[in-house]
């Protein structure tokens, strides 16, 4: 079955504007995570949804970063007025429901270069 | 907090030979764990899992790893290393209460020389 797609695949931006960074993910699952890869790290964790709960915005570093998620559905991460530090690597996850987030299946991320 | 360690940011080995890739966690509570693969160009895989039980799991393409309470480690082994192993590794970790995402290390790109 299709996997976590995410889209761009790649994106340049000028340093100030805003981005919009979209993630499919696999039909059925409720929970939904954003991670973040800058080079040569690992993965920070941003945002995750679970349902129609709100959402836990506890990793999102600056009030530039947003994220939305329909239903259960497509979810967008929005960084506004974009920052060269803001070059990464941005992953999305899902999983079948948060009790089973051990089970999260990766999109192939979208590599953000803010110039 | 939680909180991951992977010593070694590169490992090189031989085709053939073992392969030991190092991950200590940090964790309040009783963790469960994780390795993640990612070739060139691809997302992330799951290669193994330790949550309760037994604390030697194996995973895909003949890895294993020993969860080890007393050393706070999760080392991850193979005992013969192939040319399609050449990745990155990731060692992540999520405590079953409280926050629910993953906390991950800072990878190994394991290299792997015929």
């Amino acid at each position: 079955g299709a996997g976590v797609s995410q889209s761009p695949s790649n994106k340049v931006t000028e340093k100030g504007k805003d981005v919009e960074l979209r993630c499919d993910p696999i039909s059925g699952h409720t929970a939904l995570y954003w991670y973040r890869q800058r080079l040569g790290q690992g993965l920070e964790f941003l945002i995750y949804f679970q349902g129609n709960s709100a959402p836990d915005k506890s990793g999102l570093p600056s009030d530039r970063f947003s994220a939305e998620r329909t239903g259960e559905s497509v979810s967008t991460l929005t960084i506004q007025r974009t920052q060269q530090e803001d070059s990464a690597v941005y992953l999305c996850a899902s999983s079948l429901a948060a009790e089973k987030r051990h089970e999260q299946y990766f999109g192939p991320g979208t590599r953000l270069t803010v110039t | 907090a939680q909180s991951v360690t992977q010593l070694g940011s590169h490992v090189s080995v031989s085709e053939g030979a073992l392969v030991l890739l190092r991950c200590n966690y940090s964790s309040s509570v009783p963790p469960y764990l994780f390795w993640y693969v990612q070739y060139p160009n691809q997302g992330l895989q799951l290669l193994l899992k330790y949550t309760t039980g037994a604390t030697l799991v194996k995973g895909i393409n003949g890895f294993e790893a020993e969860f080890k309470k007393s050393e706070t480690s999760f080392h991850l082994t193979k005992p013969s290393a192939h040319m399609s192993d050449a990745a990155e590794y990731f060692c992540a970790v999520s405590e079953y209460t409280g926050r629910r995402a993953l906390t991950f290390g800072s990878g190994t790109r394991l290299q792997v020389q015929p």
